[in-house]
């Protein structure tokens, strides 16, 4: 079965850091360009960040350049987001989602929540 | 950077009509790469459309788009229940692959 699965989500202080996790099942994984996309409480979707299949090429939204890393282990099928210095802008459902046209496959969403 | 503008913010309709959801683009989407998707409370995003008239996987064909350059829209021909939800469309032709606000399709 073709499936992302996120993980890695919680609570996390003002100024802390979480790696987000998103595992692929069913396809050739290393040849997709991955991304992260966030929706916060009854916002819109926002993309965070993407990667190309052979992790040569990166993508970031301005609002977190400086703060997140993508990364993939494609032996492992796994997507990553390293999350730092994070605001209380940053709490929102983190998806990963694959691109060959459009996101045509999306993970449930894993929940980041920013607070103290 | 590209914009997109989707409007109304909420569409009030019948089951049965035929809806008509426009998406603008502040400048022309490169190869009509426009995609649709459709949320549902407590659910991710499914795409619907891509290449701006291109029906995703399993998509019924009651789901149409059309559009070109810096005009696009989905066209959902007659409204099923399980329609009734949010609709975003998306360029990704030229990063950052913008998201619209999104055209909510509620049961009047």
């Amino acid at each position: 079965e073709v499936n992302l699965v996120e993980s890695g989500g919680g609570l996390v202080q003002p100024g802390g850091s979480l790696r987000l996790s998103c595992a692929a099942s069913g396809f050739n994984f290393s040849i997709d360009t991955m991304y992260w996309v966030r929706q916060a409480p009854g916002k819109g979707l926002e993309l965070v960040s993407g990667m190309t299949g052979d992790a040569r090429s990166t993508f970031y939204a301005n609002s977190v350049k400086g703060r997140f890393t993508i990364s993939r282990d494609n032996s492992k099928n796994t997507l990553y987001l390293q999350m730092g210095s994070l605001r209380g802008e940053d709490m929102a459902v983190y998806y990963c989602a694959r691109r060959p046209h459009g996101f045509d496959l999306w993970g449930q969403g894993t929940m980041v929540t920013v607070s103290s | 950077e590209i914009v997109l503008t989707q409007s109304p913010d909420t569409l009030s309709l019948s089951p049965g009509e035929r809806a008509t959801l426009p998406c603008w683009a502040s400048q022309s989407v490169s190869s009509n790469y426009l995609a649709w998707y459709q949320q549902k409370p407590g659910q991710a995003p499914r795409l619907l459309i891509y290449g701006a008239s291109s029906r995703a996987t399993g998509i019924p064909d009651r789901f149409s788009g059309s559009g070109s350059g810096t005009d696009f829209t989905l066209t959902i021909s007659r409204l099923e229940p399980e329609d009734f939800a949010v609709y975003f469309c998306q360029q990704y032709g030229s990063p950052p692959f913008a998201f619209g606000p999104g055209t909510k399709v509620d049961i009047k």
